[in-house]
């Protein structure tokens, strides 16, 4: 079964630019999961979507957005990007939410850097 | 912000050692989940514990939970280089929403 599949991997990206991230979930979860990791603020939740409904979402400016497609896939999109905005951004994926005993799988991540 | 703390934030050991990381947080919880991150990669999920269990293992793996001193250890038995990595551990209180602790940086020595 392939695991949590983030594109693109690396990408550079100018302030002032939008950039979209995608991600796949594990064939049959249907729970997507965003998260942000910077060396100076960790890994810090940014947003779950379920059966393309956003289920909760983090202390991120209205610049970071994400939707969920019918078949589960995800998006996560930052406009008017900043210098701060770099970092590794990860996918997570669930069978489904609300319960006590859901494991949750990351993806590689796609490290953006903003010049 | 982050809802835990982990301990320590970095440790060093030789190989065959076992190694002990620790966790607090803050709230009352639905799990708690523990990840390692090798540099620059995603994250692997090592071990789920549930709020109504105290004791999990995994191979060389052995997670505990005490909720009435909201902390959690993973200990890691003989231990080899490969396990050089970030340790993570995660606490989940609503839907899948992981609150993450620093992190502690194991490195193991050949």
């Amino acid at each position: 079964k392939a695991g949590v599949t983030q594109t693109p991997r690396y990408l550079i990206k100018t302030r002032g630019q939008q950039v979209t991230l995608s991600c796949s979930p594990i064939s049959g979860h249907r729970s997507v999961s965003w998260y942000q990791q910077t060396p100076g603020q960790g890994l810090q939740f940014l947003f779950e979507y379920f059966s393309e409904t956003q289920r909760n979402k983090g202390n991120f400016p209205g610049r970071f957005s994400g939707r969920q497609f019918s078949n589960s896939r995800s998006e996560m999109n930052v406009s008017t990007l900043e210098l701060g905005d770099s970092a590794l951004y990860l996918c997570a994926s669930s069978p489904s939410t609300g319960s006590s005993g859901n494991t949750i799988y990351f993806g590689e991540g796609s490290w953006l850097t903003v010049v | 912000s982050q809802q835990g703390e982990e301990d320590p934030q970095a440790l060093s050991i030789q190989e065959g050692e076992n190694a002990t990381m620790n966790c607090s947080y803050k709230t009352s919880i639905n799990n708690l989940q523990w990840y390692r991150q090798n540099s620059g990669r995603g994250l692997v999920h090592l071990i789920l514990i549930r709020s109504n269990e105290r004791e999990k293992h995994s191979g060389r793996l052995r997670v505990t939970l005490d909720t009435s001193k909201k902390s959690s250890s993973l200990l890691i038995t003989a231990s080899r280089a490969a396990d050089t990595a970030s340790y993570f551990c995660a606490t989940v209180y609503a839907g899948n929403m992981l609150t993450f602790g620093g992190g502690t940086r194991l490195m193991v020595k050949p």
